[in-house]
């Protein structure tokens, strides 16, 4: 089975800063990697989608890259709306799909 | 709007089995699929498993495998998930997930409210 690693666990930041979250695959995954938002008590919530691609009515300051085993979730400034906890999950994968281990992003 | 409306809390004791129910509007229920995934208190996300609206095909993690079974019943477009011979390990909360019809599962772009499920003696 894939298995997707995140890093940092946690995050501490302001207001305005620029955070970049990484997420790696243990073997290549191609483009197939979502990014989820996470509030506490909330549900997830999509914010990219096939490693770049901007889930509709998501900011434009959250932007995804990476192909194959490493990918990066940048927020370009950081927002008091942003403070939350963020995965990455890989998909299209005919044994099933896996979930990253999380990063929780906090005020510093 | 599309909408996933779960039912409410459980507790149950160890051993017993639990339904969850998941129920969809605001889109053709049958041209997706559905996903279930679980977040025990303070940890990650872990799928569960995927079942297509359409024909009910199934596919199930390895750690649940056995144990969960998914179904839908398409003249009230809602899904449901039973999970048996619960330990404490199954506390959590339970999620259902707008998915892709056909496996294999995508990305989730729409999920319910949860579920949490306390399993205690």
């Amino acid at each position: 089975d894939i298995q997707m690693t995140q890093s940092p666990s946690t995050l501490s930041a302001s207001v305005g800063d620029r955070v970049t979250i990484t997420c790696r695959a243990s073997q290549s995954i191609s483009s197939w990697l979502a990014w989820y938002q996470q509030k506490p008590g909330k549900a997830p919530k999509l914010l990219i989608y096939k490693a770049s691609s901007l889930q509709s009515g998501v900011p434009s300051r959250f932007s995804g890259s990476g192909s194959g085993t490493e990918f990066t979730l940048t927020i370009s400034s950081l927002q008091p709306d942003d403070f939350a906890t963020y995965y990455c999950q890989h998909y299209n994968s005919y044994s099933g799909l896996a979930f990253g281990g999380g990063t929780k992003v906090d005020i510093k | 709007q599309v909408q996933l409306v779960q039912s409410g809390a459980e507790v149950k004791k160890p051993g017993a089995s639990v339904k969850v129910s998941c129920k969809a509007s605001g889109y053709s229920f049958i041209s997706y699929g559905l996903s279930w995934v679980r977040q025990a208190p303070g940890q990650g996300l872990e799928w569960m498993g995927w079942i297509s609206i359409y024909n009910g095909n199934t596919f199930y993690a390895q750690k649940v495998q056995g144990r969960v079974t998914m179904t839908t019943d398409t003249s009230t477009s809602t899904a449901y998930m039973e999970l048996r011979s619960l330990t404490s390990d199954d506390t959590a909360v339970y999620y259902c997930a707008r998915d892709d019809e056909q496996w294999p599962s995508s990305y989730f772009d729409y999920w319910g409210q949860g579920t949490l499920v306390t399993v205690s003696s």
